[in-house]
């Protein structure tokens, strides 16, 4: 069965300790990986897409890379405002009109 | 640009009531159209989505529908809530296959 699995689940960090979230699928061919950011209360706010295993993008202290089973969502010096739920989703190649979203990192992020 | 309204922001309702939910999107032509239902704890789940007026697809069966009267409106409905249908509710638009752009979302409690 395709499956997308985030972790950890929850993630603690002083201000400024840089980590990374991990994204995992075992999916029968990758059409696109996105990621979201969600704060709480509100819907998903996109942050990034990557179609390619080697492919990175870049947002502010936010770097997403992607291989060919993983993607990283590394965050570099975070500050308290980067505190939020981040989501990944795949489009998988056999139905290019939905999006299958993992249950999320829940990051806390303290001053 | 695109904006994407959902109403109401949140709602109680008893159990065995009816249910719409309101979705419109401004800005674009012919978007993709979705419905996802988050429950606490849980990833993201797809419940319908719709590539056109009137063409709506089902993704898991329950005792929700959806409609697409006109090509930006989208609208989820219900003859009769189940206290498992509460949960915060997502609408969200593409342009053909591509990134899913989301609502502010509402807040269904079933009593």
């Amino acid at each position: 069965e395709d499956q997308v699995t985030q972790s950890p689940e929850a993630l603690r960090l002083q201000e400024g300790e840089s980590s990374s979230l991990n994204c995992s699928y075992t999916v029968s061919g990758l059409r696109g990986l996105f990621w979201y950011r969600q704060d709480p209360g509100k819907g998903p706010e996109f942050l990034f897409t990557l179609y390619s295993a080697g492919e990175e993008k870049e947002k502010e202290r936010l770097k997403a890379t992607l291989t060919k089973k993983e993607s990283f969502l590394h965050i570099t010096a975070p500050k308290p405002e980067d505190s939020a739920t981040y989501l990944c989703a795949w489009v998988p190649s056999y139905n290019t009109d939905k999006l299958i979203f993992g249950t999320g990192t829940r990051l806390q992020v303290f001053p | 640009s695109q904006t994407i309204h959902q109403w109401p922001a949140t709602l109680v309702q008893p159990v065995g009531s009816p249910l719409s939910l309101e979705c419109t999107v401004e800005g674009t032509s012919n978007p993709n159209l979705y419905w996802y239902r988050q429950a606490a704890g849980r990833g993201l789940q797809l419940l319908f989505y719709s590539v056109g007026i009137g063409q709506i697809s089902s993704e898991v069966p329950q005792n929700l529908s959806a409609s697409r009267p006109q090509d930006r409106q989208f609208i989820l409905s219900s003859k009769k809530l189940l206290l498992s249908d509460s949960g915060f509710y997502l609408c969200a638009w593409s342009v053909i296959s591509d990134t899913q752009y989301f609502g502010p979302g509402t807040r269904l409690t079933v009593l």
